[in-house]
């Protein structure tokens, strides 16, 4: 399976600034993806990132206010933008995985917005 | 949004087989059924998946119904650490996945 390097793990933000999240993968994957939990709540799919082109988001996500880069198939960034309080979740990111192993995620990062 | 039902929590003793049962009575053909659970703060981790066959591996087995309308996840022995959120998904081969709610599965001494 592949391994997931996210950084940072944990952030604490002022509102109304934004922070970048990494994702390296230590091999070549097709698709990547971006989560969002909330506190105390499952995992909600924010978007697909695409190597190439321009990200497939989720309905209730938007460009803007998570834009989304995917420069070549072992990286991407997820921004969050203009953060509020209601920004507070673990993000995390995902790639796609084999017939024989499913899907690996990220440890994810804490983000706090005060 | 997610298309998979199972029960909001359960309770185990140490020791003894914990046995996860999720629907999924509108998988299509091509659909697999993944398994996967988080323990508090980290990140989802895999555990099994199916698509027709039973399967079996190091930390788990997928029971699958013929009309493959259900599934149970067996973790043959429980321990302490297996004490985490399981989600029961559906999902095309290389498709997103979309996370339910989960059964939040407790083992207890």
């Amino acid at each position: 399976s592949a391994v997931i390097s996210q950084k940072p793990s944990r952030d604490i933000c002022q509102r109304g600034t934004s922070l970048t999240i990494q994702c390296q993968v230590d091999s070549q994957v097709t698709m990547m993806f971006w989560y969002r939990q909330q506190p105390g709540q499952s995992l909600t799919l924010i978007a697909t990132a695409n190597q190439g082109s321009e990200a497939t988001y989720e309905s209730g996500f938007v460009i803007d206010k998570f834009p989304i880069s995917r420069p070549n198939l072992t990286f991407s960034t997820l921004t969050v933008s203009n953060m509020s309080p209601e920004d507070s979740s673990i993000y995390l990111c995902s790639v796609g995985g084999t017939e024989d192993y499913g899907y690996t995620f990220g440890s994810g990062t804490r983000l706090t917005v005060v | 949004d997610a298309k998979t039902t199972q029960p909001p929590s359960m309770d185990c003793a140490e020791g003894r087989a914990a046995n996860l049962p999720c629907n999924h009575s509108t998988i299509s053909g091509n659909e697999y059924v993944y398994w996967y659970r988080q323990i508090h703060s980290q990140g989802p981790q895999y555990i099994i998946h199916g698509l027709k066959n039973n399967e079996t591996n190091e930390m788990a087995s997928l029971i699958i119904t013929e009309d493959r309308k259900s599934s149970t996840l067996i973790l043959p022995h429980a321990t302490l650490r297996d004490t985490a959120v399981y989600y029961c998904i559906e999902s095309g081969g290389y498709n997103k996945l979309i996370f339910g709610a989960g059964t939040r599965l407790a083992v207890h001494p």
